[in-house]
């Protein structure tokens, strides 16, 4: 069974453009978390999508937004980006039943604000 | 708020050494709690859980007893190999309206040497 796939796996980008990253969870999985890790503020949760809806959100500027499709894949978005957007973002999927406690982590996308 | 806080590292160890990292929590009611490990380049993976007070998660050799009396979480080996070295993170998710939504501690870097 494939595992949680994100892409791209590095990204460079400039002050004020914009950016999409991509998680394609486990198949089955319906639930899909986004998470910033960062040195600094270490690892904090962005939002969570369950069938296509939002139903938990952290505490990020509304430059940073989500999706789910369908078929349960996910993007995110980070608009006019930031120096201190830089950072390594991770995608996590879980199983069906929505409250499953275990979280399937990808590999992550490093993205580097110049 | 919620949160966890855990010592820090790194934490460097001899090979067959006995290794202790501490977690404490402040979180209302009953949370979850997690221990997360990070390899170089990798995502995170779900190392053991515990869902309730006094319960122990444990898997490859490592231990975490949930206590609630002292809001810990610590976490233990008794005999550490060079392959453990990676960052270690605890968590917890809250008892109501989690989902999947962590709470992470800063982590801690752990180094086995031979």
């Amino acid at each position: 069974k494939a595992g949680v796939t994100q892409t791209p796996r590095y990204l460079i980008k400039t002050r004020g453009q914009q950016v999409t990253l991509s998680c394609s969870p486990i198949s089955g999985h319906r639930s899909v978390s986004w998470y910033q890790q960062t040195p600094g503020q270490g690892l904090q949760f962005l939002f969570e999508y369950f069938s296509e809806t939002q139903r938990n959100k952290g505490n990020f500027p509304g430059r940073f937004s989500g999706r789910q499709f369908s078929n349960s894949r996910s993007e995110m978005n980070v608009s006019t980006l930031e120096l201190g957007d830089s950072a390594l973002y991770l995608c996590a999927s879980s199983s069906p039943g929505g409250t499953n406690e275990k979280l399937f982590f990808g590999s992550g996308t490093q993205l580097s604000v110049l | 708020g919620n949160s966890v806080t855990q010592m820090e590292g790194p934490v460097t160890l001899s090979e067959e050494a006995f290794l202790t990292i501490n977690c404490t929590y402040t979180a209302t009611g009953y949370p979850s709690l997690f221990w997360y490990v990070q390899y170089p380049g990798e995502g995170l993976q779900l190392l053991l859980k515990a869902t309730k007070a006094d319960d122990k998660g444990s898997n490859k050799g490592f231990e975490a007893t949930y206590r609630k009396e002292t809001t810990s979480f610590h976490l233990e080996k008794g005999s550490v190999q060079v392959s453990d070295s990676a960052v270690y993170f605890c968590a917890l998710r809250a008892d109501s309206g989690g989902y999947n939504k962590l709470i992470f501690g800063a982590g801690t870097r752990l180094a086995v040497h031979p």
